[in-house]
């Protein structure tokens, strides 16, 4: 079936850092992908998507692209903010919305 | 109201008990979600409805029911809970089976 495989965590990073966050996704179709966050004692809120194949989302400084070719959707933001500081999930979605483990990042100023 | 709105926040059950989880959105969505958050898991699929009157089983569908008797609405009922039901408890709705999922706050369930 579709699975998601992100990063493991936690990360810890100081203010303005570089943040990666590898995604990779098993899928029989043609999936839509998303990134997800979650701020302490929150829901997740999405944070972006992309729905073929080399597409970019981006929001908020964070940019991720649909890459077919090594099934992966890597988030990424040049300069972290302690306001970053939250846990990340990657999703894909045929028919159901399936999410991977989440990845805890930690921003220190 | 806007969005997805779910009670209670929080809750603690007795062993054996019955409970019901509330789940209701404003924004006509066809498809809602029942996942629970435990720390390593992620989120996993409980139950969901691709319209009311539908029902269908996520991954771990065992020891949870639910109902869409109407749009708006969709209650996760744990029949007799037992431990390891202890988790948060996400709902969320969505326009259909491509687009993105809006999520309600949670609940957050210990079963003691």
């Amino acid at each position: 079936g579709d699975s998601v495989t992100q990063m493991e965590g936690p990360v810890t990073l100081s203010e303005e850092a570089f943040l990666t966050i590898n995604c990779t996704y098993t899928a029989t179709g043609y999936p839509s992908l998303f990134w997800y966050v979650q701020y302490p004692g929150e829901g997740l809120q999405l944070l972006l998507k992309a729905t073929k194949a080399d597409d970019k989302g981006s929001n908020k400084g964070f940019e991720a692209t649909y890459r077919k070719e090594t099934t992966s959707f890597h988030l990424e933001k040049g300069s972290v903010q302690v306001s970053d500081s939250a846990v990340y999930f990657c999703a894909l979605r045929d028919y159901k919305l399936s999410f991977g483990a989440g990845t805890t990042v930690t921003v220190r100023a | 109201i806007a969005g997805i709105t779910q009670a209670p926040t929080s809750q603690i059950l007795a062993a054996g008990r019955r409970m019901t989880l509330r789940c209701t959105q404003d924004m006509r969505h066809n498809a809602m979600y029942w996942y629970r958050q435990d720390l390593g898991l992620g989120l996993r699929l409980i139950h969901y409805s691709n319209t009311a009157g539908t029902t269908g089983k996520g991954e771990v569908p065992d020891g949870y029911s639910v109902s869409r008797a109407n749009t708006d609405d969709f209650p996760l009922t744990l029949a007799s809970a037992v431990p390891s039901q202890t988790s948060v408890y996400f709902c969320a709705s969505s326009t259909d089976l491509k687009t993105e999922a809006f999520f309600g706050q949670g609940t957050r369930l210990t079963v003691v």
